[in-house]
């Protein structure tokens, strides 16, 4: 199947600082990729739809101006936890379906990005 | 009231066992059922993909969905050791929205 990767898969830094985190579709193009997080314990939870070309969909309770994406082509989107607290520490994991389905198709996840703020 | 309701277990069986994994869900507008598999901090892996009701079989998997009930499941034949993972049930009503269940941590002990 399709491959999606993250960079970094586990980042640990101070409170205040901000992390950007990486998408990748390494052998298709994504029009459209998901940002998830996952507490511990806890299922999947959807943050964001990034659109390339086009401003991210927030999903209720997402703060926008915290949580920076950026769809800049076709195989990259990029999540940036501005002034990250502790509370945002978590497990943030992207998705990618296939290009140009107009119905539901696979979804291929990323290995997942741990965040650890201190 | 969730739209997605799963027992997060934890669920430990014997190899060999039969496992049945349930999920409920409270959309009408939800029409494609999943499994994902999630292996301790991995992203999850998708097992089986069922449209509308029915069931449907791969290997030692097979996954049910009775609409009627909003009742889906997966079942395990011949459990393995390296079946221990957590299993996520996820549905979508189209468009690639997918709203995931918490997940059944399994173990599987030899």
């Amino acid at each position: 199947g399709a491959v999606v990767s993250q960079h970094p898969s586990r980042v640990i830094c101070k409170s205040g600082t901000s992390v950007k985190i990486e998408c990748r579709s390494l052998d298709f193009q994504a029009t459209t990729m998901f940002w998830y997080r996952q507490f511990p314990k806890q299922s999947l939870m959807l943050m964001a739809t990034s659109n390339e070309g086009s401003k991210a969909t927030y999903e209720q309770g997402v703060e926008k101006d915290k949580f920076l994406i950026n769809h800049a082509s076709l195989t990259l989107s990029t999540l940036t936890v501005t002034s990250a607290h502790p509370e945002d520490s978590s497990f943030y994991i992207c998705s990618a379906p296939q290009r140009d389905q107009l119905s539901y198709n696979e979804q291929f996840f990323g290995p997942g990005t741990r965040l650890t703020v201190l | 009231q969730k739209e997605v309701e799963q027992d997060p277990g934890p669920l430990s069986v014997p190899e060999g066992a039969i496992v049945s994994l349930n999920c409920t869900y409270s959309n009408s507008a939800f029409q494609y059922f999943m499994w994902y598999r999630q292996y301790s901090r991995k992203g999850p892996e998708l097992l089986m993909y069922t449209y509308s009701s029915g069931n449907k079989e791969d290997g030692r998997f097979t996954a049910q969905v009775d609409k009627s009930s909003k009742y889906i499941s997966l079942f395990i034949r011949d459990s393995q050791p390296s079946d221990s993972a957590t299993y996520l049930c996820a549905m979508a009503g189209g468009y690639q929205k997918v709203t995931f269940g918490t997940g059944t941590k399994l173990q599987v002990i030899p």
